[in-house]
């Protein structure tokens, strides 16, 4: 079985702050690939990264980084200098060859305070 | 402006209505989802089409019916919903199914809000 773990539900910061949402996930599989997904008022899910299990190598896109730590089982995601617009659910998820369908962790509601 | 478009945005409906959610995508996809979503919930995944065939039914109530009627639209019919049916559906593509270890991500549209009277 493969399970996605976001323990933050809710986080709240003041503009300007970084701020690091986590996600822990498990799987008995060797490939599988892991994303974000950015949740704003509006509804939509916006994609933002995808990471396969062999690429350990940390992201950065403007203001977002990605670590990747295989030893923790962890794919965590920090926002640098946040801003009022990044206020928004954020999901990460996993697919992996056991699964038939994306497995989705619980969210994290991101506040930004201005 | 997202890629996948969702239609209607909102919806009210009777439990004895029939109504359709409609989505659409020129991205050359060839899997499509539909998802409900609940209020502080993650999305949960209810049909996949993949080359137009359906692919996935996680083990959905019969009053949600859907249709692909080619690779580009994707439909969900409703009929004698309950009320515990309210929630955010959810369509997406993708440009092969997501899942059993693929790596392609999946792309949302807006989503309808729907409510049942």
């Amino acid at each position: 079985a493969q399970k996605v773990t976001q323990a933050q539900t809710e986080i709240s910061v003041v503009e300007k702050e970084d701020v690091t949402l986590d996600c822990v996930y498990e799987t008995r599989d060797t490939t599988y690939y892991l994303f974000w997904y950015k949740q704003p008022p509006s509804g939509e899910l916006v994609f933002l990264i995808r990471r396969n299990s062999f690429d350990e190598q940390n992201e950065i896109s403007g203001r977002y980084s990605w670590n990747f730590q295989k030893s923790t089982s962890s794919f965590n995601f920090t926002i640098t200098a946040s801003q009022v617009v990044d206020s928004a659910v954020y999901f990460c998820a996993l697919s992996s060859g056991s699964a038939r369908q994306l497995t989705f962790g619980s969210g994290t509601q991101l506040t930004v305070l201005p | 402006d997202t890629e996948v478009t969702q239609t209607p945005k909102h919806l009210v409906m009777g439990m004895t209505n029939k109504k359709s959610l409609k989505c659409e995508q020129h991205m050359g996809h060839r899997a499509m989802y539909w998802y409900k979503q609940k209020a502080k919930k993650p999305p949960e995944l209810m049909f996949v089409y993949s080359y137009e065939k359906l692919s996935i039914n996680e083990s959905v109530p019969s009053r949600f019916s859907p249709e692909c009627p080619n690779s580009s639209l994707l439909n969900l019919h409703l009929h004698a919903l309950q009320p515990e049916d309210s929630a955010l559906y959810l369509c997406a593509s993708s440009l092969k199914e997501t899942g059993g270890g693929a790596n392609q991500p999946q792309h949302f549209g807006d989503g309808t809000r729907l409510s049942i009277l």
